[in-house]
């Protein structure tokens, strides 16, 4: 069955620190890939998909991800975090096999002021 | 303009109570979903609707069932409420149940079971 793993269940980090968050999946056929913000108390917002093309997708608020098929990877970073940035952040894929959305367990950043 | 909209947006209730919970969406979506998310952050999916159709039903309880009276509205409703039912439910929407698309969450229901 398809999978979607996050290594990273808490990080905690200082502003204007790197951020790298871990996401694989399994399932060797076609992908689409997203990452999901979910800030205290609030909704699911997209931070940036990926359906196709450029294996390095941009997203909003400086966050960026890589899909790297051959480690079935789709890896979050943003170079600087703020303070605001603290969250739960989620991946979510899709696959050819099923339509339906799989989430990974989820990631809780902290960024300290 | 809500794109998807849930309400309650908070529920407290008994055990053993019936509750419902209803999602619109205005996006002109064709599929629908419920999930729920525990305490411990963890999304899982419990139903999904096509065109007022169910394709996924998830190992589910019989106490929770979804009603779409039409592909705009998913609607979920929990008979005999128990402890372990609290929980955020997301109702969510997308273009079609298909690749390259991506999912709208509603900003998520949270019931609580005393």
């Amino acid at each position: 069955a398809q999978s979607v793993s996050q290594h990273n269940h808490h990080v905690i980090l200082s502003e204007a620190a790197s951020l790298e968050l871990g996401c694989n999946y399994s399932y060797g056929g076609t992908v689409n890939l997203f990452w999901y913000v979910q800030y205290p108390g609030q909704h699911l917002q997209l931070l940036l998909k990926y359906f196709s093309g450029d294996p390095l997708v941009k997203g909003i608020k400086g966050f960026e991800a890589e899909f790297i098929k051959s480690k079935f990877s789709f890896n979050l970073r943003k170079p600087s975090v703020q303070w605001s940035d603290t969250a739960e952040y989620f991946c979510a894929v899709t696959t050819s096999g099923t339509y339906k959305y799989i989430f990974g367990t989820g990631t809780r950043l902290k960024v300290l002021a | 303009d809500t794109a998807v909209s849930q309400t309650p947006k908070y529920l407290v209730t008994q055990m053993g109570n019936d509750k419902s919970i209803k999602c619109e969406q205005n996006l002109g979506h064709d599929t629908m979903y419920w999930y729920k998310q525990d305490s411990k952050k963890f999304l899982k999916i419990m139903f999904s609707y096509n065109n007022k159709e169910l394709i996924i039903n998830e190992t589910v309880p019989n106490r929770f069932s979804p009603k779409s009276p039409d592909k705009a509205h998913l609607n979920l409703h929990i008979n005999s409420l128990e402890l372990g039912d609290s929980a955020v439910y997301f109702c969510a929407s997308r273009p079609r149940d298909r690749l390259n698309t991506e999912a709208f969450f509603g900003q998520g229901t949270r019931l609580t079971v005393v």
